[in-house]
């Protein structure tokens, strides 16, 4: 079945121990997305890939970076991760801007 | 995005439907209603969405208002596995969707 494959799905890192987690996707669609999700909040956009082309929302601090080096995989990089950065962090896809298709989620532990 | 309220929850009887109330008075002509929901520990799921007339899939219906002020999502016979956060979205870009605080639907037995 087509899907949106997130993994790990739970992470542990240290304190200011840069983190990568990735997501790949077999729905070949153009767009994919990152959120933050803390614990009881809402899911909130970080950045997404256009085909190629990165949009930062504006609040996403600098600590959070991306890569996407091929259709179907993008990842996310914390630099240095604090405390404050423990959530889910949800991929998700889209073709052309229409619905958004959701991976599990990976949730991220910092200690 | 247009704002969008909802109540913070709701039960439901098993088998019954469940009928989610979202409030979106500032919508524009052209942005569309989406519903997700969210299952506990899981990523948010795509239900349905809709412009001026009301849609239906395997899923569920979704009701607009002739003014588009709000909307009804319908699940015709709700059970335990559709508790979950529902959440009514209205984006002014596909691109972007804002989760507001959605509403924690608890199907009963």
């Amino acid at each position: 079945d087509a899907m949106v494959i997130q993994n790990p799905r739970y992470q542990v890192t240290q304190f200011g121990k840069p983190v990568t987690l990735s997501c790949s996707q077999t729905l070949n669609h153009n767009v994919m997305y990152w959120y933050q999700q803390k614990s009881s909040q809402a899911p909130k956009l970080l950045f997404h890939y256009y085909d190629k082309d990165f949009n930062n929302e504006a609040d996403t601090p600098d600590n959070f970076q991306s890569r996407r080096p091929n259709t179907s995989f993008c990842f996310l990089d914390i630099r240095s991760p604090g405390l404050g950065d423990a959530a889910m962090y949800l991929c998700a896809t889209s073709r052309d801007l229409v619905t958004q298709y959701f991976g599990p989620g990976t949730r991220l532990l910092v200690l | 995005d247009a704002k969008t309220t909802q109540p913070t929850s709701m039960d439901c009887a098993e088998g019954r439907a469940a009928n989610l109330p979202c409030n979106h008075s500032t919508i524009s002509g052209n942005e569309y209603v989406y519903w997700y929901r969210q299952i506990h520990s899981q990523g948010p799921q795509y239900i349905i969405h809709g412009l001026k007339n009301n849609e239906t899939n395997e899923m569920a219906s979704l009701i607009i208002t002739e003014d588009r002020k709000s909307s009804t999502l319908i699940l015709p016979h709700a059970t335990l596995r559709d508790t979950a956060v529902y959440y009514c979205i209205a984006p002014r870009s596909a691109r972007q969707l804002t989760f507001g605080s959605g509403t924690q639907l608890t199907v009963l037995p």
